[in-house]
């Protein structure tokens, strides 16, 4: 168990429908991050946060995702008209510690989406 | 571009038997280096780790791995693979300048009786 964790665990949807993924992070911690993992493939970097700020967000999210962090605590990532391509494991990942340049990113277990 | 390269998919190996999974990375400078496995229907556990030092890393269940600088390698190996070391294993690597991680395609292993 790396402290991270991830709600709900498995979201079937149908297409057109929107969705919203919650992580709640290692506590104390001011790093945040989002991954999409497809099957058969590594994980891709979607965005990350330092405290409530939005700090990267990656080509792959498209203007149909949004996330957020209020108060630099959870996070939710939200994905507006799904499509099936947006099937994926949607993982999130927090540092060990707080502002460092050496920092490791430990995952949760992933929400698995499946948008038929 | 910055990638990483795990040039094999799959992997089957005798339990008992040594192992050494390939991964190498596209910068110039040193990024910050990581092993992750996951297991079917599984998160992603961290095996290990380099950051500077020592080039020879060790990590969690007798896996370990050595940075090669002047291959862009950074090869995990294990001695004697179990039976539960079946599993799928990344790759990741850390650019300078960046916080995101970047991950090969991953290397499936399996491992026989």
């Amino acid at each position: 168990d790396t402290g991270v964790s991830q709600n709900p665990r498995h979201k079937i949807t149908k297409r057109g429908q929107n969705v919203t993924f919650r992580c709640d992070p290692i506590s104390e911690h001011n790093r945040l991050y989002w991954y999409r993992q497809t099957l058969g493939q590594g994980p891709e970097f979607l965005t990350y946060f330092q405290n409530e700020a939005q700090l990267e967000k990656s080509r792959l999210l498209s203007d149909r995702f949004s996330a957020e962090r209020p108060k630099g605590s959870f996070s939710t990532l939200e994905i507006q008209r799904t499509e099936q391509g947006d099937s994926a494991m949607y993982l999130c990942a927090s540092p060990s510690r707080g502002a460092s340049s050496t920092d490791t990113q430990y995952f949760g277990p992933g929400t698995r989406l499946t948008v038929l | 571009a910055q990638s990483v390269t795990q040039p094999d998919i799959h992997i089957t190996v005798s339990e008992g038997a040594s192992l050494e999974l390939r991964c190498n990375y596209s910068y110039g400078a040193t990024p910050y280096l990581f092993w992750y496995v996951q297991s079917p229907g599984q998160g992603l556990q961290l095996l290990l780790k380099y950051f500077s030092g020592d080039t020879l890393v060790q990590g969690i269940k007798g896996f370990e791995a050595e940075f090669k600088r002047s291959q862009s390698s950074f090869n995990l190996r294990k001695p004697s693979v179990h039976w539960s070391d079946a599993a799928e294993y990344f790759c990741a690597v850390e650019y300078p300048g960046r916080r995101a991680l970047t991950f090969g395609s991953g290397t499936r292993l399996q491992v026989q009786p």
